[in-house]
Protein backbone atom coordinates (compact mmCIF):
# COMPACT_ATOMS: atom_id res chain seq x y z
CA UNK A 1 0.00 0.00 0.00
CA UNK A 2 1.47 3.12 -1.38
CA UNK A 3 1.95 5.62 1.75
CA UNK A 4 1.51 9.48 2.10
CA UNK A 5 2.54 11.95 -0.57
CA UNK A 6 3.13 14.81 -0.35
CA UNK A 7 3.85 17.49 -2.53
CA UNK A 8 5.84 19.70 -4.29
CA UNK A 9 8.76 18.09 -1.94
CA UNK A 10 10.68 21.17 -1.71
CA UNK A 11 9.20 24.96 -2.70
CA UNK A 12 11.30 28.56 -2.41
CA UNK A 13 8.63 31.63 -2.00
CA UNK A 14 8.88 35.02 -1.70
CA UNK A 15 7.39 37.44 1.80
CA UNK A 16 4.51 38.34 0.36
CA UNK A 17 3.58 35.27 -2.13
CA UNK A 18 0.95 32.67 -1.53
CA UNK A 19 1.35 29.20 -1.64
CA UNK A 20 -0.20 26.07 -1.70
CA UNK A 21 0.99 22.39 -0.81
CA UNK A 22 -0.86 18.79 -1.22
CA UNK A 23 -1.10 16.12 0.09
CA UNK A 24 -2.52 12.55 -0.45
CA UNK A 25 -2.95 10.00 2.02
CA UNK A 26 -3.43 6.45 2.55
CA UNK A 27 -5.79 4.97 0.65
CA UNK A 28 -8.90 4.28 3.18
CA UNK A 29 -7.91 6.50 5.40
CA UNK A 30 -10.01 9.33 5.86
CA UNK A 31 -8.41 11.75 8.26
CA UNK A 32 -5.48 14.24 7.52
CA UNK A 33 -3.60 16.29 9.70
CA UNK A 34 -0.94 18.89 9.03
CA UNK A 35 1.72 19.80 11.12
CA UNK A 36 4.55 22.63 11.07
CA UNK A 37 7.98 21.66 12.33
CA UNK A 38 10.47 24.20 12.99
CA UNK A 39 13.87 24.14 14.39
CA UNK A 40 12.48 26.71 17.33
CA UNK A 41 8.98 25.22 18.32
CA UNK A 42 8.92 21.25 16.71
CA UNK A 43 6.18 19.85 15.51
CA UNK A 44 2.89 22.28 15.83
CA UNK A 45 -0.62 21.17 14.86
CA UNK A 46 -2.20 23.11 12.29
CA UNK A 47 -5.46 21.67 11.33
CA UNK A 48 -7.34 18.40 10.61
CA UNK A 49 -9.96 16.84 8.61
CA UNK A 50 -12.26 14.79 8.71
CA UNK A 51 -14.72 13.94 5.68
CA UNK A 52 -14.38 17.16 3.87
CA UNK A 53 -14.58 19.31 7.21
CA UNK A 54 -12.34 20.65 9.55
CA UNK A 55 -12.63 19.03 12.64
CA UNK A 56 -9.56 20.37 14.33
CA UNK A 57 -7.35 23.67 14.74
CA UNK A 58 -4.58 24.51 16.39
CA UNK A 59 -3.41 27.94 17.03
CA UNK A 60 -2.33 29.64 13.28
CA UNK A 61 -2.89 33.03 12.01
CA UNK A 62 -6.37 33.07 9.92
CA UNK A 63 -3.49 33.40 6.77
CA UNK A 64 -3.32 29.11 7.15
CA UNK A 65 -6.14 27.29 5.68
CA UNK A 66 -7.15 23.81 4.19
CA UNK A 67 -9.29 21.56 2.73
CA UNK A 68 -9.64 18.28 2.22
CA UNK A 69 -11.75 17.05 -0.96
CA UNK A 70 -13.98 13.72 -1.66
CA UNK A 71 -11.33 11.83 -2.14
CA UNK A 72 -9.80 12.25 1.03
CA UNK A 73 -6.96 14.45 -0.65
CA UNK A 74 -5.81 17.58 1.56
CA UNK A 75 -4.52 20.96 0.73
CA UNK A 76 -3.41 23.86 2.75
CA UNK A 77 -2.73 27.30 1.67
CA UNK A 78 -0.83 29.93 3.10
CA UNK A 79 -1.33 33.55 1.92
CA UNK A 80 0.76 37.15 2.55
CA UNK A 81 3.58 34.25 3.15
CA UNK A 82 5.93 35.98 5.89
CA UNK A 83 10.01 34.85 6.59
CA UNK A 84 8.69 32.69 9.99
CA UNK A 85 6.57 30.82 7.51
CA UNK A 86 9.66 29.18 6.45
CA UNK A 87 9.36 25.50 7.90
CA UNK A 88 9.02 22.07 6.84
CA UNK A 89 5.05 20.71 6.51
CA UNK A 90 4.39 17.66 7.11
CA UNK A 91 0.46 15.84 6.23
CA UNK A 92 -0.10 12.66 8.19
CA UNK A 93 -2.98 10.86 8.01
CA UNK A 94 -5.29 8.00 9.78
CA UNK A 95 -7.86 5.64 9.35
CA UNK A 96 -10.60 6.95 11.83
CA UNK A 97 -12.64 9.97 12.84
CA UNK A 98 -10.51 11.22 15.47
CA UNK A 99 -6.88 11.36 14.72
CA UNK A 100 -5.41 11.52 18.09
CA UNK A 101 -6.97 7.99 18.82
CA UNK A 102 -5.51 6.60 15.87
CA UNK A 103 -2.17 6.15 14.70
CA UNK A 104 -0.72 8.82 12.03
CA UNK A 105 0.83 7.66 9.31
CA UNK A 106 3.23 11.24 8.24
CA UNK A 107 4.65 11.46 4.77
CA UNK A 108 8.12 13.03 3.83
CA UNK A 109 6.87 16.63 4.16
CA UNK A 110 7.67 19.62 2.06
CA UNK A 111 10.18 22.34 2.89
CA UNK A 112 9.23 25.59 2.29
CA UNK A 113 11.40 28.37 2.30
CA UNK A 114 10.54 32.20 2.35
CA UNK A 115 13.35 34.67 1.20
CA UNK B 1 3.54 27.59 26.84
CA UNK B 2 5.68 24.50 26.06
CA UNK B 3 3.30 21.90 27.76
CA UNK B 4 5.80 19.26 26.49
CA UNK B 5 9.10 19.44 26.79
CA UNK B 6 12.28 17.72 25.91
CA UNK B 7 15.25 19.26 27.49
CA UNK B 8 18.07 17.59 25.40
CA UNK B 9 18.28 18.48 21.98
CA UNK B 10 20.69 15.94 21.75
CA UNK B 11 22.37 12.93 22.62
CA UNK B 12 25.44 10.51 21.88
CA UNK B 13 25.81 7.02 23.07
CA UNK B 14 28.08 3.92 22.01
CA UNK B 15 26.38 1.04 20.23
CA UNK B 16 24.95 -1.74 22.37
CA UNK B 17 24.23 0.81 25.36
CA UNK B 18 21.19 2.26 26.61
CA UNK B 19 19.92 5.22 25.31
CA UNK B 20 17.27 7.36 27.35
CA UNK B 21 15.42 9.49 25.64
CA UNK B 22 13.08 12.21 28.37
CA UNK B 23 10.21 13.97 28.02
CA UNK B 24 8.05 16.27 30.69
CA UNK B 25 4.55 17.40 30.80
CA UNK B 26 2.59 19.88 32.49
CA UNK B 27 -1.19 19.58 31.74
CA UNK B 28 -1.97 17.12 33.75
CA UNK B 29 -5.01 16.07 31.43
CA UNK B 30 -3.09 13.90 29.24
CA UNK B 31 -4.09 10.86 28.93
CA UNK B 32 -2.25 9.23 26.44
CA UNK B 33 1.82 9.22 25.22
CA UNK B 34 3.52 8.49 22.38
CA UNK B 35 7.19 7.85 20.80
CA UNK B 36 8.12 9.09 17.30
CA UNK B 37 11.18 8.93 15.27
CA UNK B 38 12.38 10.85 12.21
CA UNK B 39 15.33 10.02 9.97
CA UNK B 40 16.26 13.14 7.16
CA UNK B 41 14.07 13.87 4.27
CA UNK B 42 11.59 11.00 6.12
CA UNK B 43 8.30 12.16 8.02
CA UNK B 44 7.84 10.87 11.61
CA UNK B 45 6.88 7.17 12.18
CA UNK B 46 5.54 5.92 14.89
CA UNK B 47 7.17 3.85 17.70
CA UNK B 48 5.97 3.22 20.90
CA UNK B 49 3.17 4.52 23.25
CA UNK B 50 1.63 4.31 26.89
CA UNK B 51 -1.74 4.91 28.13
CA UNK B 52 -1.74 7.02 31.54
CA UNK B 53 -3.33 4.51 33.38
CA UNK B 54 -0.01 2.00 32.90
CA UNK B 55 3.63 3.00 34.29
CA UNK B 56 5.35 1.11 31.29
CA UNK B 57 5.17 -0.50 27.70
CA UNK B 58 7.38 -2.42 26.16
CA UNK B 59 8.09 -3.11 22.66
CA UNK B 60 11.34 -4.95 21.70
CA UNK B 61 14.50 -3.34 21.92
CA UNK B 62 11.73 -0.06 23.30
CA UNK B 63 10.59 0.27 26.54
CA UNK B 64 8.02 3.92 27.62
CA UNK B 65 8.23 4.36 31.21
CA UNK B 66 5.15 7.10 32.57
CA UNK B 67 5.66 8.29 35.80
CA UNK B 68 2.69 10.31 36.23
CA UNK B 69 3.05 11.87 39.73
CA UNK B 70 6.51 13.69 38.29
CA UNK B 71 4.88 14.27 34.86
CA UNK B 72 7.67 12.63 33.20
CA UNK B 73 8.40 9.52 30.68
CA UNK B 74 11.28 8.33 29.25
CA UNK B 75 11.70 5.96 26.32
CA UNK B 76 14.61 3.69 26.67
CA UNK B 77 16.36 1.53 23.84
CA UNK B 78 18.26 -1.58 25.05
CA UNK B 79 20.75 -2.49 22.83
CA UNK B 80 21.26 0.83 20.57
CA UNK B 81 21.68 0.17 17.45
CA UNK B 82 23.75 3.02 14.48
CA UNK B 83 20.29 2.31 12.65
CA UNK B 84 18.31 3.69 15.60
CA UNK B 85 20.35 7.51 15.47
CA UNK B 86 17.22 9.77 14.50
CA UNK B 87 15.14 12.37 15.94
CA UNK B 88 13.01 11.07 18.51
CA UNK B 89 9.36 13.43 19.45
CA UNK B 90 8.11 13.06 22.17
CA UNK B 91 4.36 13.78 21.99
CA UNK B 92 0.61 13.64 24.35
CA UNK B 93 -3.01 13.90 24.26
CA UNK B 94 -5.50 15.54 26.12
CA UNK B 95 -8.74 13.15 27.13
CA UNK B 96 -11.29 15.10 26.00
CA UNK B 97 -11.29 18.62 24.57
CA UNK B 98 -9.15 19.28 21.46
CA UNK B 99 -8.04 15.83 21.21
CA UNK B 100 -5.25 17.22 19.45
CA UNK B 101 -1.85 15.70 19.75
CA UNK B 102 1.17 18.42 21.24
CA UNK B 103 4.61 17.41 20.07
CA UNK B 104 7.64 18.19 21.77
CA UNK B 105 10.92 19.95 20.15
CA UNK B 106 12.48 16.59 19.74
CA UNK B 107 15.96 15.11 20.40
CA UNK B 108 18.33 13.95 18.11
CA UNK B 109 19.95 10.65 19.34
CA UNK B 110 23.30 9.77 17.71
CA UNK B 111 24.70 6.43 17.82
CA UNK B 112 28.25 5.63 17.05
CA UNK B 113 29.26 2.35 16.37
Amino acid sequence: KAGVTQTPRYLIKTRGQQVTLSCSPISGHRSVSWYQQTPGQGLQFLFEYFSETQRNKGNFPGRFSGRQFSNSRSEMNVSTLELGDSALYLCASSLGYRSSYNEQFFGPGTRLTVL
Amino acid sequence: DQQVKQNSPSLSVQEGRISILNCDYTNSMFDYFLWYKKYPAEGPTFLISISSIKDKNEDGRFTVFLNKSAKHLSLHIVPSQPGDSAVYFCAARTQGGSEKLVFGKGTKLTVNP
